[in-house]
């Protein structure tokens, strides 16, 4: 089946540890993303990719770097000068163009600071 | 820039009640529309889209009609279930750095 995986499903760190979250998707999507989501904030994007070795900043880029080295995979770094990271990660993929694309997604790994 | 407006708070009704969540949007040009759909614990699907103006989504049992005359993209439901209680997203797409715009969804909850 295809599909998006993200893992794990459940993280916690302590604080002033980076930490990387997990996407891979077989979908042989060009486009990838990836979502910050808080409760009341909707979903906020981080950091999306349109192609291999290409990435752009969103909305929220500060303390989280990626990269984009296959196609299959996006992973996101959650470093520790994101100052708020508790959250839940979502990540998603599309083919390239979204105006008449949906973007799929992953169940999300839910991100905790201790 | 572009953006998404939902109506504010979560929404609380009766099985077999009619369900309307409203969405407005902001946007250059000509936006692709989207409802998506969050269950507890996991990730969002898409439910219904439309592409162009009076263009209509539908999708088990929801629909959605792209009004371009008054910027909206209202979802509606006749007759909810349990089974419909979960998180709705409107997004549209923003041409410019092909990404999608989410508004900040609403809990939808259906009681028995």
């Amino acid at each position: 089946d295809g599909g998006i995986t993200q893992s794990p499903k459940y993280l916690f760190r302590k604080e002033g540890q980076n930490v990387t979250l997990s996407c891979e998707q077989n979908l042989n999507h060009d486009a990838m993303y990836w979502y910050r989501q808080d409760p009341g904030q909707g979903l906020r994007l981080i950091y999306y990719s349109q192609i291999v070795n290409d990435f752009q900043k969103g909305d929220i880029a500060e303390g989280y770097s990626v990269s984009r080295e296959k196609k299959e995979s996006f992973p996101l770094t959650v470093t520790s000068a994101q100052k708020n990271p508790t959250a839940f990660y979502l990540c998603a993929s599309s083919l390239r163009d979204v105006s008449y694309n949906e973007q799929f997604f992953g169940p999300g790994t839910r991100l905790t600071v201790l | 820039g572009d953006s998404v407006t939902q109506m504010e708070g979560p929404v609380t009704l009766s099985e077999e009640a009619f369900l309307t969540i409203n969405c407005t949007y902001t946007a250059t040009g000509y936006p692709s529309l989207f409802w998506y759909v969050q269950y507890p614990g996991e990730g969002l699907q898409l439910l219904l889209k439309a592409t162009k103006a009076d263009d209509k989504g539908s999708n088990k049992g929801f629909e959605a009609t792209y009004r371009k005359e008054t910027t909206s993209f209202h979802l509606e439901k006749g007759s909810v279930q349990v089974s419909d209680s979960a998180v709705y997203f409107c997004a549209l797409s923003d041409y410019g750095n092909n990404r999608l715009a989410f508004g900040k969804g609403n809990q939808v909850v259906v009681i028995p």
